[in-house]
């Protein structure tokens, strides 16, 4: 069936270099991309959204990138710092706009962990 | 801290049992979701209301159900408990309007184990 994926299960970085998460997702009607980052003991937070009218989008450190003719997602993270290590997931949103139904569907999650 | 509240933190019951999971969303939030974290099924999409309704279901169990109460809070019932339905339990909430998708703020999640 459909789903969402991350190509790499954990991620070693230096501190200070930059960071690449990679998703692939399946559903090529998919229009929304959320990742989020979940630290251990806690709930998922968010860190970035993306529509599918762009291919770009910037935040704090952070960049999301969307090829929507191969399916995939990634999230930059420059400079990264011991708090970023945690688990990130990506998200889409499948869910029926004209029914007012937003479920997301997650991937497995990719494992990053920055090294002093 | 995303503003959406989840109580009880850590919940220890016997099989057989039944459990209520309560979620507060964040002000002006009008949907709320819930979804069940576990080791083998990872992050998995349960149940979505909106002002009181239900919108959308996902693999939820017969023995789970769920309701959201006109102050807009949530419960999630979860009975005749199985060993395998030890997990972490998010709720997630949404401004919901003119249907844009929006982001989904998730709470701290109960930690349910059952034994």
């Amino acid at each position: 069936g459909e789903s969402v994926g991350l190509h790499l299960p954990t991620l070693s970085v230096q501190e200070g270099d930059n960071s690449i998460i990679n998703c692939a997702y399946s559903n090529s009607a998919s229009d929304y991309f959320i990742w989020y980052k979940q630290e251990s003991g806690k709930g998922p937070q968010f860190i970035i959204d993306i529509r599918s009218n762009m291919d770009k989008r910037q935040g704090q450190r952070v960049t999301v990138l969307l090829n929507k003719t191969v399916k995939h997602l990634s999230l930059q993270i420059a400079a990264t710092q011991p708090g970023d290590s945690a688990v990130y997931f990506c998200a889409e949103n499948r869910g029926n706009s004209g029914a007012g139904s937003y479920q997301l569907t997650f991937g497995k999650g990719t494992k990053l962990s920055v090294i002093p | 801290d995303s503003g959406v509240t989840q109580t009880p933190k850590h919940l220890i019951t016997a099989t057989g049992q039944r459990v209520t999971l309560r979620c507060s969303p964040r002000s002006g939030d009008l949907s709320v979701y819930w979804y069940q974290q576990s080791l083998d099924q990872g992050l998995q999409f349960l149940i979505q209301y909106y002002n009181g309704e239900e919108r959308a279901k996902g693999n939820i169990l017969e023995r789970f159900s769920a309701q959201q109460f006109p102050d807009l809070h949530s419960e999630l019932n979860l009975s005749s408990l199985e060993l395998g339905d030890s997990a972490l339990y998010f709720c997630a909430s949404s401004v919901v309007g003119s249907g844009r998708k929006e982001t989904q703020y998730f709470g701290p999640g109960t930690r349910l184990l059952v034994l």
